[in-house]
């Protein structure tokens, strides 16, 4: 079934690890995005790829970065995790970045 | 940058209608989006406006006034099932996503 894959669903980090969170799409989309969701705040965009071996900033980047090595792929990893980064992640893409974007389950994540 | 304002939270009775609006301040409108999330789920497209005025999608319609700043989606022959939250979120001329809190429904039997 085509669509948008992320891994783990959900993970617990001690501060200061190194973590990478997964995504996958099939769907052949150029652009795709990271969110993530905290209560109250909506979904803020940490970064973006519109197109593979492009990538920039959202909203909030710090702390995070984001590689585009191909079309398929598009991992966020989290350098140095601090608790304030405990939050619900949110991979997306879309066909080019002025459709409407498709999103993936999520990654509940849990910097202790 | 963006400033997107919806009600946090709205409940209704099963069969009636409802209307969430938003209302957002931007440098450079184009296009606003409606999202449909249900609790612990991904958010799924439900509309799009980009020019004035209404689009109609089944039971779902979404309207837009771009001089005033305004959007509201309305539902219709209200479901158990369309108990979820309801996000709005404004395209800029980069096509990058500004999303407000939110609006969760609750219907009631």
């Amino acid at each position: 079934i085509a669509g948008i894959t992320q891994a783990p669903t959900s993970q617990i980090l001690a501060a200061g690890r190194r973590m990478t969170l997964r995504c996958t799409q099939d769907m052949r989309h150029n652009a795709m995005y990271w969110y993530r969701q905290d209560l109250g705040l909506g979904l803020r965009l940490i970064h973006y790829s519109n197109t593979a071996g492009t990538t920039g900033k959202g909203e909030v980047p710090d702390g995070y970065s984001v590689s585009r090595a191909n079309t398929d792929d598009f991992p966020l990893t989290l350098a140095s995790a601090v608790p304030s980064q405990t939050s619900v992640y949110f991979c997306a893409s879309s066909a080019a970045e002025y459709n409407e974007q498709f999103f993936g389950p999520g990654t509940r994540l849990t910097v202790l | 940058g963006q400033n997107i304002d919806q009600p946090t939270e709205m409940t209704a009775t099963e069969g009636a209608i409802v209307q969430i609006n938003c209302t957002y301040q931007t440098s450079g409108f184009n296009g606003l989006f409606w999202y449909q999330q249900h609790a612990g789920e991904a958010p799924t497209f439900l509309s799009y406006n980009v020019l004035d005025g209404l689009e109609e999608k089944g039971r779902f319609s979404s309207f837009l006034s771009r001089s005033k700043g305004y959007s509201y989606l309305l539902l219709k022959e209200l479901q158990m099932k369309d108990s979820a939250s309801y996000l709005c979120a404004v395209r800029e001329g980069d096509y990058k996503l500004s999303f407000g809190a939110g609006t969760t429904v609750t219907v009631r039997a």
